[in-house]
């Protein structure tokens, strides 16, 4: 099965800053890739899909890109709002495997 | 919109069966190529995808389930379940019921609030 695997673990950052988080997968996924937030005690929630297509309704401070093994989610902006564990999941065939997720706080 | 909501035991002892209902609203679980998926969460953990239906009940699990995994679908009722047989401890976790876009672009939208089970010995 193909791993995704996310750095940092964790980060922590002020508000107003520009975030980064990246995603490997362990084989080429093409852009079979979807972000997601999970705000503490929150189910998850759609971002991006298609590695750098917004969901509707989300924020445009949100970005994707990427393709093949390598993936990157990008806040432009941080807001407190933002705080959350955000995780990359592929979706190229099954089992459809979560990144093991990315913790932001703000300083 | 579509909402989603959960429901189940809460606490089920080791080595029973747990069962579970996601209940959908705002819509029907026949309307176009939704797939229905449920995904874990244990305490502190990561995700964890389950397996999803179809609303004619095709189907399709994740084989480090080890076939514990049983979904069904009932239209008339516009709900879905899953069962889980033979759990143990490790099997405590949130569940979430999603809705999967369509059997090519499998990303989960939206998600129900979730319920959590704890497995007891």
């Amino acid at each position: 099965d193909i791993q995704m695997t996310q750095s940092p673990s964790s980060l922590s950052a002020s508000v107003g800053d520009r975030v980064a988080i990246t995603c490997r997968a362990s084989q080429d996924i093409s852009n079979y890739l979807a972000w997601y937030q999970q705000r503490p005690g929150k189910p998850p929630k759609l971002l991006i899909y298609g590695a750098s297509t917004l969901q509707t309704g989300v924020s445009s401070r949100f970005s994707g890109s990427g393709s093949g093994t390598e993936f990157t989610l990008i806040i432009t902006s941080l807001l407190p709002e933002d705080v959350a564990t955000y995780y990359c999941q592929k979706y190229n065939r099954a089992p459809f495997t979560f990144g093991p997720g990315t913790k932001i706080d703000v300083k | 919109q579509v909402q989603l909501a959960e429901s189940g035991p809460g606490l089920i002892k080791s080595s029973q069966t747990l069962s579970l209902t996601c209940s959908v609203s705002g819509g029907s679980i026949s309307d176009g190529d939704y797939y229905w998926s449920w995904i874990r969460q244990p305490p502190g953990k990561g995700l964890e995808w389950i397996g999803y239906i179809y609303h004619t009940g095709i189907s399709y699990y994740n084989p480090s389930l080890k076939g514990r995994v049983t979904m069904s679908v009932d239209t008339s009722r516009n709900q879905f379940s899953l069962t889980l047989s033979s759990v143990t401890a490790t099997d405590t976790a949130v569940y979430y019921c999603a809705r999967v876009y369509s059997a090519y672009h499998n990303w989960f939208d939206p998600w129900g609030q979730g319920t959590p089970v704890t497995v007891s010995s």
